[in-house]
C-alpha cells in the first residue's frame, strides 16, 4: 500500500497568512494526488485534483503543486471559512489512501 | 444537482450485520464507479471499498475484506455495503462517494451515515 503522510500535522495561522500544506507518497504517483477539506461534521469536499487542478467553484486562493512523491497544497491568503481539516489522498493505485490529515486553526 | 444520500447505519452489536444504501441522483449512476469511505469518531478518512460501474468488479480494504460486500443497483440508482461480522472498530462515519476513474479522485460524497458497534 502507498502510505501518504502529510505535515504539518496541525497548524495555527491568521487570516490573511500564506498557509502550505505538504503531503508526500511512499512511492511515486505521478500527478494522481488529490485534496481535500473538510468542516466539523461535514463530508470532505474536492478542492484539487491531479496534483495542481482546481475544482470548480473552488476559490482561487488554492493552488496545488508536485508531481512523483511530494505534493503542496497552498492557500495564497487566508478567509474565515478556510480553517478546516485538509486532507490528500493518491489515486495512483487501489487501496486508495489518504494523508492523516492537517487540521488548520486560527491563531 | 448530483446527490448523493446515505441510510441505514445505527447502533448494532458486535457480531452483527448492517446494510448500509446510498441512493444517487442528479447524474446517470450507471456510468460511475463508486467507493465508499469511513472516518472513525476523531480519525482521519480511510478507503473502504469501490464498485465499477456495472457491478462486475470490487475491490477492499484489507481490514474490511471478507466481512463487508459493495454492490449496486443501477435500475434503483443505488450503492449498498452489506457489513457482516462487525467489530468495535468498525464504528465510523459511512460516506459514499462518486470517483471520475480517468483521474480518481471523489467529487461528490454523501452527508455520511454513523455506524456504531457496540454491547
Amino acid at each position: 500500500d502507498i502510505q501518504m503522510t502529510q505535515s504539518p500535522s496541525s497548524l495555527s495561522a491568521s487570516v490573511g497568512d500564506r498557509v502550505t500544506i505538504t503531503c508526500r507518497a511512499s512511492q511515486s504517483i505521478s500527478s494522481y494526488l488529490n485534496w481535500y477539506q473538510q468542516k466539523p461534521g461535514k463530508a470532505p469536499k474536492l478542492l484539487i485534483y491531479a496534483a495542481s487542478s482546481l475544482q470548480s467553484g473552488v476559490p482561487s486562493r488554492f493552488s496545488g503543486s508536485g508531481s512523483g512523491t511530494d505534493f503542496t497544497l497552498t492557500i495564497s491568503s487566508l478567509q474565515p471559512e478556510d480553517f478546516a481539516t485538509y486532507y490528500c489522498q493518491q489515486s495512483y493505485s487501489t487501496p486508495r489512501t489518504f494523508g492523516q490529515g492537517t487540521r488548520l486553526e486560527i491563531k | 444537482e448530483v446527490q448523493l444520500v446515505e441510510s441505514g447505519g445505527g447502533l448494532v452489536q458486535p457480531g452483527g450485520s448492517l446494510r448500509l444504501s446510498c441512493a444517487a441522483s442528479g447524474f446517470t449512476f450507471s456510468s460511475y464507479w463508486m467507493h465508499w469511505v469511513r472516518q472513525a469518531p476523531g480519525k482521519g478518512l480511510v478507503w473502504v471499498s469501490r464498485i465499477n460501474s456495472d457491478g462486475s468488479s470490487t475491490s477492499y480494504a484489507d481490514s474490511v475484506k471478507g466481512r463487508f460486500t459493495i454492490s449496486r443497483d443501477n435500475a434503483k440508482n443505488t450503492l449498498y455495503l452489506q457489513m457482516n461480522s462487525l467489530r468495535a472498530e468498525d464504528t465510523a462515519v459511512y460516506y459514499c462517494a462518486r470517483v471520475r476513474v480517468l483521474v480518481g479522485y471523489f467529487d461528490y460524497w454523501g452527508q455520511g451515515t454513523l455506524v456504531t458497534v457496540s454491547s
